[in-house]
């Protein structure tokens, strides 16, 4: 089966370290998005990528985090300097782009940062 | 902004019980309504669709209609599992194939 795929599945850092989420998305989807998840705000839309083009990252903290497509098989996502607020679960989920599809979704990277 | 409301859980039931979880949403157009699926230590997966007003999407037992009068999308199971045990999250998608979703609701099934 097709799957995105995450790495790494956890990550403990410390405050002030850089952190790097890596997103393989399904071959031949066009659409990658970064979900954040955490008890307290659910799951928030941090970036959009279509045809690698980021088409709307507001929903992401733009002193600290920066999301790329460095080519179609590969999305990053970085912090730096993390913080302890950012410990959270981190998903990147692909698509086709189509109106009305829908988009499959990563196991996510879990985050903490001391 | 667009947004989805849904019902707090923990929702606890036992087996073979009927399952309601409501689900409303604002949205300045017509949305497409989707609800997904989440078991413990994975991503989201998608459990049924509905992209028009009256439309009924079904899957694995559970079903949902769009209902446009009541900006209503709730979710139902006339006999639950202990496998259906996830947390369940109700989204729309407007423009941009951006899914807002709502808070989820942690669904517990015992036996």
């Amino acid at each position: 089966d097709a799957r995105v795929t995450q790495t790494p599945r956890h990550k403990v850092t410390e405050m002030g370290q850089e952190v790097t989420m890596r997103c393989q998305p399904i071959l031949g989807h066009n659409t990658v998005f970064w979900y954040r998840q955490t008890m307290m705000q659910g799951l928030e839309l941090l970036a959009y990528f279509r045809n690698r083009a980021p088409l709307d990252d507001s929903g992401m903290p733009k002193d600290r985090f920066s999301a790329e497509m460095p080519d179609a098989t590969l999305a990053t996502l970085k912090i730096q300097p993390s913080e302890p607020r950012d410990s959270a679960v981190y998903f990147c989920a692909s698509g086709l782009g189509q109106p009305n599809e829908k988009l499959f979704f990563g196991s996510g990277t879990q985050l903490s940062v001391l | 902004g667009d947004s989805v409301t849904q019902m707090e859980g923990p929702v606890t039931l036992s087996e073979e019980a009927f399952l309601t979880i409501n689900c409303t949403y604002t949205a300045t157009g017509y949305p497409s309504l989707f609800w997904y699926v989440q078991y413990p230590g994975e991503g989201l997966q998608l459990l049924l669709k509905a992209t028009k007003a009256d439309d009924k999407g079904s899957n694995k037992g559970f079903e949902a209609t769009y209902r446009k009068e009541t900006t209503s999308f709730h979710l139902e199971k006339g006999s639950v599992q202990v496998s259906d045990s996830a947390v369940y999250f109700c989204a729309l998608m407007e423009y941009g194939n951006k899914l807002v979703f709502g808070a989820g609701t942690i669904l517990r099934v015992k036996s």
